[in-house]
Order: structure tokens, then C-alpha cells, then sequence
């Protein structure tokens, strides 16, 4: 199946940084997505990119397809920015039926103040 | 408005034990899912579902079966439930494909099951 990796798995700022994070995946996909998980559990939706560019806030985050991959940018860190951050995918080959997302290992991000 | 809900958000059970995880989902949607997080924080696709195909991901136990009332529900049973079955498991929805495109998966919150 789809392999996704995440890069770097953890990474520690002071509040007020810019950072980016990348996924890298090995197939084409029809669908991409970053997700927030934040220290209660709750897995928050943040873009939905299997191409181009899109910006929401402090956020922003661009899918090369053709080079498989997506960074996410995240300008002027807050504390509560800290959790996990996943991409996930759903190749496509995976034809007509709605598969489930393959999801990358995550980075933990932890923004002290 | 909760597009995503699951019941119940925390299940503390015994090892054997038969037990189900309901979840709704007010979207409008066709499909839904259930994901397992494991306690690395893994997260990992358990079955998606539509009123004409259920796809099971073939490492998923048989003890584990998805059961949908209708288009808006899809619960999940457990039965004879292991120490390894404690995880995280999220429900989650989509529009399926549009455009030749998967569309958004939106997620609930989350149901905690420890079993003991």
C-alpha cells in the first residue's frame, strides 16, 4: 500500500517561531489531508490539499503532486499550537469506492512560551 | 452543531466482554469509517462503508464487526474483547468520491476503550 512519511518527528520552538513540516508520500493520491491533534485527543481538520496551495490564519499548506509531497507552514507559533501534526492520504488507484486515509507517524510539536 | 458524535467518549470493560461504539454523523454524508489509535498514536483505518460496499482492512480481527442502521450511523461491535484492543477509536465521514476526487473526512471526537 501507500507508504506516508512524516519529517521531523519532533520538534520544540519558542512561541513566535515559523516552522514547516513535511510529508512524503509514495504514490499519487486524490486526497490529502493535515490534521491537529491537539493534548485532548481531538483530531481538528486542517486542510484539505491533494493539490496547490491554501492558506487558513497562521497556516498555510502546499501539495506538489507530481513530486509527492506536502509541506505545512505554521508562522508566529503559539502555545497552543503544540500536539501532533498528521497528513494523511488516500491513493488513486484506489478507484470508486471511498478508502480509508493512510496516515503518516506525525510530528510532535511542542511550542514552549 | 456536532457534525461527527460518538457514545460513548470513555469505555472501561473486562477482557471477553462483547462491547459496541455508536456513532453519528448529521452531514448528510454516504460514507463512514472507523480508524483505531493505537497507544504510539498510530492511527489506523479500520473499515469504510457505504450503503453499497464495505471495505475491511484485512489486518482488522472478525471479532470486530461495523453495523449501520442507516445512512447516518455506523456502530461498531466488539466482541470477546483483549487487553490489545485498548486504543483510541475515531468514526469519521465523507462524501465519498466527487469529481473523481475523495472528499473531506471529517472526524468524531474519539471513543477511549480500556479493557482490563
Amino acid at each position: 500500500g501507500i507508504q506516508v512519511e512524516q519529517s521531523p518527528p519532533d520538534l520544540i520552538l519558542q512561541e513566535g517561531a515559523n516552522s514547516t513540516l513535511r510529508c512524503n508520500f509514495s504514490d499519487s493520491v486524490n486526497n490529502l489531508q493535515w490534521f491537529h491533534q491537539n493534548p485532548w485527543g481531538q483530531l481538528i481538520n486542517l486542510f484539505y490539499i491533494p493539490s496547490g496551495t491554501k492558506q487558513n490564519g497562521r497556516l498555510s499548506a502546499t501539495t506538489v503532486a507530481t513530486e509527492r509531497y506536502s509541506l505545512l507552514y505554521i508562522s508566529s507559533s503559539q502555545t497552543t499550537d503544540s500536539g501532533v501534526y498528521f497528513c494523511a492520504v488516500a491513493p488513486s488507484y484506489s478507484g470508486g469506492g471511498a478508502d480509508g486515509l493512510t496516515f503518516g507517524k506525525g510530528t510532535h510539536l511542542i511550542i514552549q512560551p | 452543531d456536532t457534525a461527527v458524535s460518538q457514545t460513548p467518549k470513555y469505555l472501561v470493560t473486562q477482557m471477553g466482554n462483547d462491547k459496541s461504539i455508536k456513532c453519528e454523523q448529521n452531514l448528510g454524508h454516504d460514507t463512514m469509517y472507523w480508524y483505531k489509535q493505537d497507544s504510539k498514536k498510530f492511527l489506523k483505518i479500520m473499515f469504510s462503508y457505504n450503503n453499497k460496499e464495505l471495505i475491511i482492512n484485512e489486518t482488522v480481527p472478525n471479532r470486530f464487526s461495523p453495523k449501520s442502521p442507516d445512512k447516518a450511523h455506523l456502530n461498531l461491535h466488539i466482541n470477546s474483547l483483549e487487553l490489545g484492543d485498548s486504543a483510541v477509536y475515531f468514526c469519521a465521514s465523507s462524501q465519498g468520491i466527487l469529481a473523481g476526487k475523495q472528499e473531506t473526512q471529517y472526524f468524531g471526537p474519539g471513543t477511549r476503550l480500556l479493557v482490563l
